[in-house]
């Protein structure tokens, strides 16, 4: 049974870096085609796709959010980290984590976790 | 800013069938697979659609996923009160150097 959860801080300010961990089970990520990705979607908004590590340690990044991304793995942890710098109020948001395989993108998302970027 | 647009409401009665449409570009759409996912109301995404047109294990065959060109369309066949919930297409998008994963602007399913 493949589980993902989100894990971090409720509540940053402007201009800090948050760091977001999620620690998933079921799976391994050092098994070849699997990844885990982070999504994200603020209030009353659409979904937004950030970063995607593979099982390989290649990574992919939003564009628009690039400079401001890492996405890293730990495998015998089964822990993949996000930071984002700079936080901003724009970045307020619900944050999900999700696994991949193969061409099964995102077939399971953790529970999600928000994030308020507030003063 | 999302590069696939998609309707922003849809709606139906019971028993009927509803059309969700989803505009990309030759660099998304026109190049690669598509995935639709179902978001109901407080809860997480769920994959419905991956590969244009192929459903997880457990998904109902009243939905279905298809693509022509530049575009894609998911349909929700007997319309159910549970089917309820925003829509999203998803794609890789190829246009720079690295490709990137974009989702669609979403679709509100209201079941009238």
């Amino acid at each position: 049974q493949i589980t993902l959860k989100e894990s971090g801080p409720t509540l940053v300010k402007p201009t800090q870096t948050l760091t977001l961990t999620c620690t998933f089970s079921g799976f391994s990520l050092s098994t070849s085609g699997v990844g885990v990705g982070w999504i994200r979607q603020p209030p009353g908004k659409a979904l937004e796709w950030l970063a995607l590590i593979y099982w390989d340690d290649d990574k992919r990044y939003s564009p628009s959010l690039k400079s401001r991304l890492t996405i890293t793995k730990d495998t015998s942890e089964k822990q993949v980290v996000l930071t984002m710098t700079n936080m901003d109020p724009v970045d307020t948001a619900t944050y999900y984590c999700a696994h991949r395989s193969g061409d099964l993108h995102f077939d399971y998302w953790g529970q999600g976790t928000l994030v308020t970027v507030s003063s | 800013q999302s590069v696939l647009t998609q309707p922003p409401s849809a709606s139906g009665t019971p028993g009927q069938r509803v059309t969700i449409s989803c505009s990309g570009s030759s660099s998304n759409i026109g190049g690669n697979y598509v995935y639709w996912y179902q978001q109901l109301p407080g809860t997480a995404p769920k994959l419905l659609i991956y590969r244009n047109n192929q459903r997880p294990s457990g998904v109902p065959d009243r939905f279905s996923g298809s693509k022509s060109g530049t575009s894609a369309s998911l349909a929700i066949s007997g319309l159910r009160s549970e089917d309820e919930a925003d829509y999203y297409c998803a794609a890789w998008d190829d246009s720079l150097s690295s490709p990137y994963y974009v989702f669609g602007t979403g679709t509100k399913v209201t079941v009238l």
